[in-house]
């Protein structure tokens, strides 16, 4: 199971907006409801920020979003702020057989 | 408040196993799917596998079939994960995380991670 794409790099400046794409499937991203985006800071656990697509979990601030179209699913930052830089993961459930894979990541840089 | 704290890093040589342990803390373990996921230096995430909550059943990714273990311990709250045969690519970090409830397909909590180097 090849892991979902990701750019490798996305920049802006503050208060710009950004967007990470996730190209995945039929099989996983496009086949199921269930993906999630993850904020990585160096030398940390993953931090969920999204999940079913377009959920934000509790104290997740509101500028984060998620969408979905088709097989590619989207993580917008709006109003970038510096401690926004960060390494962001999408993940895709991929059903009983596969279950689960990650993107490959992309590097947020705040100019 | 919810935590997974995990053991410290390790250095192994080819060939060797490696047990590493997740100790949760603030929920029900038996309530819950728990996974690991590693990521080598510089890499993405990966999935290895998951136990479920009533730990009657585990599944791995197929990568790790016939060499990755998980297992648990309900009276101390513990989560463990063996990985067998290791080679210089399974120098990564590993981490143990949470699925959220009711199956939800995501992982809403993370151990803080356990590296271990692969080295002869």
């Amino acid at each position: 199971q090849s892991a979902l794409t990701q750019p490798r790099s996305v920049s802006g400046s503050p208060g710009q907006s950004v967007t990470i794409s996730c190209t995945g499937t039929s099989s996983d991203v496009g086949g199921y409801n269930y993906v999630s985006w993850y904020q990585q800071l160096p030398g940390k656990a993953p931090k969920l920020i999204i999940y079913d697509v377009n959920k934000r979990p509790s104290g997740v601030p509101d500028r984060f979003s998620g969408s979905k179209s088709g097989n590619t699913a989207s993580l917008t930052i709006s109003g970038l702020q510096a401690e926004d830089e960060a390494d962001y993961y999408c993940c895709s459930y991929a059903g009983t057989y596969i279950h689960y894979v990650f993107g490959t990541g992309a590097k947020v840089t705040v100019l | 408040q919810v935590q997974l704290v995990q053991s410290g890093a390790e250095l192994k040589k080819p060939g060797a196993s490696v047990q590493f342990s997740c100790k949760t803390s603030g929920y029900t373990l038996t309530h819950y799917y728990m996974h690991w996921v590693r990521q080598a230096p510089g890499q993405g995430l990966e999935w290895m596998g998951l136990i479920s909550p009533g730990g009657d059943f585990t599944i791995y990714a197929q990568k790790f079939q016939g060499r990755v273990t998980i297992s648990r311990d309900t009276f101390t709250s513990t989560l463990f994960m063996e990985l067998s045969s290791l080679r210089s690519e399974d120098t990564a970090l590993y981490f143990c995380a949470r699925e959220g409830a009711s199956a939800s397909k995501y992982f809403d909590y993370w151990g803080q991670g356990a590296l271990v180097t692969v080295s002869s």
